[in-house]
């Protein structure tokens, strides 16, 4: 059974950092690209991040950019995210998510793990 | 970025009855390399993550019912739910996968 487990959300300033892991199992990981999505309070759906199967490809949405770090560590089946200069906006819901085929749709999701950035 | 125009944003109807959400993509997901339509359907109960429905405009994903059908091409999409029920109480999203992934704003069903 192919389980995505997020953890390293809470309560973080404006201006801080965090970073968010997402155990893999299940599947063979370093077969897969992964993503991160993530759902503002009673909010859609917006695409964060992706990185490729190696890592050495990363995309990022444009919200993000220049301030989250995608990347992978395949010997332990973990995606993260790296989220700096973290701003009220990117209070959300954060989903860890594999692709299918190349940058695709999304087949599998973990629970997520919720950020608040607030003072 | 191609902008996803989703509708409605919500609907009531009762047990029994079809339902059809319409997905408009601001160019086309159409591959002229392989005639591939690059969009695929979620559905998110309350409190649950998003769960994959269609890929590719009409694949069904393994083990997702038969009333989940989705059709069109280019720019305009469709995902009908024949002979709704009580479980597919849920937002539903649609995605392209053409470019950079972008997501439909959701629509609300309600179960009357």
């Amino acid at each position: 059974e192919v389980q995505l487990v997020e953890s390293g959300g809470g309560l973080v300033q404006p201006g801080r950092s965090l970073k968010l892991s997402c155990a893999a199992s299940g599947f063979t990981f370093s077969d897969y690209n992964m993503a991160w999505v993530r759902q503002a309070p009673t909010k859609g759906l917006e695409w964060v991040a992706s990185i490729s199967y190696g890592g050495s490809n990363t995309h990022y949405g444009d919200s993000v950019k220049g301030r989250f770090t995608i990347s992978r560590d395949n010997a332990k089946s973990t995606l993260y995210l790296q989220m700096d200069s973290l701003r009220s906006e990117d209070t959300a819901t954060y989903y860890c998510a594999s692709h299918r085929l190349g940058f695709s749709w999304f087949a599998y999701w973990g629970q997520g793990t919720l950020v608040t950035v607030s003072s | 970025d191609i902008v996803m125009t989703q509708s409605p944003s919500s609907l009531a109807v009762s047990a029994g009855e079809t339902v059809t959400i319409n997905c408009k993509s601001s160019q086309s997901l159409l591959s002229s390399g392989n005639q591939k339509n690059y969009l695929a359907w979620y559905q998110q109960k309350p409190g649950q993550s998003p769960k994959l429905l269609i890929y590719l405009a009409s694949t069904r994903e393994s083990g997702v019912p038969d009333r989940f059908i989705g059709s069109g091409s280019g720019t305009d999409f469709t995902l009908t739910i024949s002979s709704v029920q009580a479980e597919d109480l849920a937002d539903y999203y649609c995605q392209q996968h053409y470019s950079y992934p972008t997501f439909g704003s959701g629509t609300k069903l309600e179960i009357k």
